[in-house]
């Protein structure tokens, strides 16, 4: 059972327009959670994360979303680039359980120039 | 001021054999973490070090995985007994633990196994 879950597989946005890429969770006990970026043959790059106790954290372009009541997190990329067409995961951590993060399937997003 | 490295980058054996998977992180990150990533998956939670000792080890599939960092810097990833189900990309990442909230992890490029 996935604990995060990313409903859409892939997005097509048009350049300069806004890309919104959507998460869910199940477990009310994360407390964390971060979205990462990852180009073909690369490893995962972090982009940007958010705290339980926020609903929403801004990092130019980026900005996450979190609604602990739905248990749903949003990324907002705009205005969206060609060089943001990236697999975007959302994770999600137990802050006093360690530090493992739990990864959603990702979402491929391509941005069309 | 070099990022994760795993090596090799490509990994193909066959079934039944014995695999070691190579990760050195940034210097100076005390904490290091192992993934899994299958076809179409996010990573999967495998084992986390603080140091030399495996904090969290709950991801491991079975005993056929064991993992060690045994001066608290490079860790190696050891597979027995490959199936061809442990095909998949391996990530490493690290991190620098302060106190409170979960930390940045800086991921490798990973290493591609294929068991035939």
């Amino acid at each position: 059972d996935q604990q995060v879950k990313q409903n859409s597989p892939s997005l097509s946005v048009q350049e300069g327009r806004i890309s919104i890429l959507n998460c869910d969770y199940t477990n009310s006990m994360f407390d964390y959670f971060l979205w990462y970026k990852k180009y073909p043959a690369e490893g995962p790059t972090f982009l940007i994360s958010i705290s339980s106790i926020k609903d929403k954290n801004e990092d130019g372009r980026f900005t996450v979303f979190l609604n602990k009541s739905a248990k749903h997190l949003s990324l907002h990329i705009v205005p969206s680039q060609p060089g943001d067409s990236a697999v975007y995961f959302c994770a999600a951590s137990l802050n006093n359980y360690g530090q493992n993060f739990v990864f959603g399937p990702g979402t491929r997003l391509s941005v069309l120039p | 001021g070099a990022g994760v490295s795993q090596t090799p980058s490509n990994k193909v054996t066959e079934k039944g054999k014995y695999v070691e998977l190579r990760c050195d992180p940034i210097s100076g990150h005390t904490a290091l973490y192992w993934y899994r990533q299958s076809l179409g998956q996010g990573p999967e939670f495998l084992i986390y070090f603080q140091g030399t000792g495996a904090a969290d080890d709950s991801g491991l599939p079975n005993d056929r995985f064991f993992a060690v960092r045994p001066e608290g810097s490079v860790s190696t990833l050891k597979i027995q007994r490959t199936e061809r189900g442990d095909s998949a990309v391996y990530l490493c990442a690290s991190s620098s633990p302060g106190t409170g909230l979960s930390n940045e992890q800086f991921f490798g490029p990973g290493t591609r196994l294929t068991v035939l």
